[in-house]
C-alpha cells in the first residue's frame, strides 16, 4: 500500500507567479484535501475534492484552485502569488464514507517559499 | 462554527516519564471525531490516535492515550515511557459529520529530554 505522495518538496517563486502542486492520493482512497500551513501555525484547510469535484472550500480567494483527476491525484494552483502565501501546502487523502469521511492521512507537504 | 484550543505552545519531558498534552474544542454537534497528530521535524503528519465522540472508552494506541471528556469538551492526549523519537509537533484536530475537512488547534511543541 502506497502513502500519499506529494511534488516537488521545495519550491521558490516570485510575487505575481503562479504555481502548481501535485499530490497523488493513498491507494483505495477517493478524496483528496489540501490545507495550507503557515510558519508556527496549525494547518488551514483550503479545499477538498471527491469524484473530481469541488466538496467544500475554506476561507481561500478564488485565485486558489484545484482539480482532481479520475485516478483521484490532485492539483493545487495558485495564481498571481502573494508573499502571505509561503508556507507548507499539505495534501491529505481518505475514503469517503456513507457516513461522512474515514480519517485523513497526509503527504510529506511541499514548502512554497515567495520572494 | 468549532474550534479547537491547544493551551500550552510548548511542554517538555524526561525520557521515560509521561506527559500529558491538553486539548479543548467548542462545537454545537453531537457526532463527532477527535484526533491527535503528530509532525516531526521532517513536516510530515502523522496520525497518532482517533477517538469517535459516540465511544465512551478512550482511545488508547500502546503508549499513547486520550482522556476524552465529552461533556467538558476536553480532549487530552498522555504519552507515557516517553522516548526521544516522541519530540515533534502535536495537534489535536476536530472533525465533525457537517463539514469534510479537519479543523486544528495551533499545536503542542514537545521536547524530550534525555
Amino acid at each position: 500500500e502506497t502513502g500519499v505522495t506529494q511534488s516537488p518538496t521545495h519550491l521558490i517563486k516570485t510575487r505575481g507567479q503562479q504555481v502548481t502542486l501535485r499530490c497523488s492520493s493513498q491507494s483505495g482512497h477517493n478524496t483528496v484535501s489540501w490545507y495550507q500551513q503557515a510558519l508556527g501555525q496549525g494547518p488551514q484547510f483550503i479545499f477538498q475534492y471527491y469524484r473530481e469535484e469541488e466538496n467544500g472550500r475554506g476561507n481561500f480567494p478564488p485565485r486558489f484552485s484545484g482539480l482532481q483527476f479520475p485516478n483521484y491525484s490532485s492539483e493545487l494552483n495558485v495564481n498571481a502569488l502573494e508573499l502571505d502565501d509561503s508556507a507548507l501546502y499539505l495534501c491529505a487523502s481518505s475514503l469517503f464514507l456513507a457516513g461522512g469521511i474515514d480519517t485523513q492521512y497526509f503527504g510529506p507537504g511541499t514548502r512554497l517559499t515567495v520572494l | 462554527a468549532q474550534t479547537v484550543t491547544q493551551s500550552q505552545p510548548e511542554m517538555s519531558v524526561q525520557e521515560a516519564e509521561t506527559v500529558t498534552l491538553s486539548c479543548t474544542y467548542d462545537t454545537s454537534e453531537s457526532d463527532y471525531y477527535l484526533f491527535w497528530y503528530k509532525q516531526p521535524p521532517s513536516r510530515q503528519m502523522i496520525l497518532v490516535i482517533r477517538q469517535e465522540a459516540y465511544k465512551q472508552q478512550n482511545a488508547t494506541e500502546n503508549r499513547f492515550s486520550v482522556n476524552f471528556q465529552k461533556a467538558a469538551k476536553s480532549f487530552s492526549l498522555k504519552i507515557s515511557d516517553s522516548q526521544l523519537g516522541d519530540a515533534a509537533m502535536y495537534f489535536c484536530a476536530y472533525w465533525g459529520g457537517s463539514q469534510g475537512n479537519l479543523i486544528f488547534g495551533k499545536g503542542t511543541k514537545l521536547s524530550v529530554k534525555p
